[in-house]
């Protein structure tokens, strides 16, 4: 089993542009989450999604989309690339409600 | 919705020294709780959990937290750290969806 596979490992955006990052789980995991990593604040929940189809809001929703249209995967979609942005951006997954999550390696993101 | 404060910002100890790190949480329903370390330039790897039980639970590399219900705590401890133990350490409360505290960076000398 591969994971919680992330790509790109690292992406420089001008502001303005958009982008997806990949996120792909092989362990059927119904719940995935994305977060953002920043120096002293933590991980801060971006979306979540309990199932395919199904999709929910974080903390720090705003310039993010996700859709999560099968089990395996839940891209994160910047719309317009703002240099509050830059981040590192870390996808999970779980089994279920009373489990632990899995996280991928990461994606650096830097915006200028 | 629920938050996670995590007293300590950044902790140097000297190997063998025992480990206490803070965590309190504000949601008082059931919720289950989590300790993960991230080493440094990897992503985040689970420590130990809590959901229901006995309220010491013990994880991986010699670490356990205890569950305080009426102080809304999970603190994690070790008996004596290792040089190998420097990371960060985060304590993450899930209720609907899981939020993290802000992290303590642990330094252990050598």
């Amino acid at each position: 089993n591969a994971g919680v596979t992330q790509t790109p490992k690292f992406q420089v955006l001008k502001t303005g542009q958009s982008m997806t990052l990949q996120c792909a789980q092989d362990m059927n995991h119904e719940y995935m989450s994305w977060y953002r990593q920043d120096p002293g604040m933590g991980l801060r929940l971006i979306h979540y999604s309990v199932g395919a189809g199904i999709t929910d809001q974080g903390e720090v929703p705003n310039g993010y989309n996700v859709s999560r249209s099968t089990t395996e995967d839940f891209p994160l979609r910047l719309l317009s690339a703002a240099p509050s942005q830059t981040s590192v951006y870390f996808c999970a997954s779980k089994a279920g409600a009373n489990y632990g999550y899995t996280f991928g390696s990461g994606t650096r993101l830097t915006v200028v | 919705a629920q938050s996670v404060s995590q007293h300590n910002h950044h902790v140097i100890l000297s190997e063998a020294a025992s480990l206490e790190l803070g965590c309190n949480y504000s949601y008082g329903g059931t919720v289950n709780l989590f300790w993960y370390v991230q080493y440094p330039g990897q992503h985040l790897q689970l420590l130990l959990k809590y959901f229901s039980g006995d309220p010491l639970v013990k994880g991986i590399k010699g670490f356990e937290a205890e569950f305080i219900k009426s102080k809304f705590s999970f603190n994690l401890r070790k008996p004596s750290v290792q040089w190998s133990d420097t990371a960060e350490y985060f304590c993450a409360v899930d209720y609907n969806d899981m939020r993290f505290g802000a992290g303590t960076r642990l330094t252990v000398k050598p």
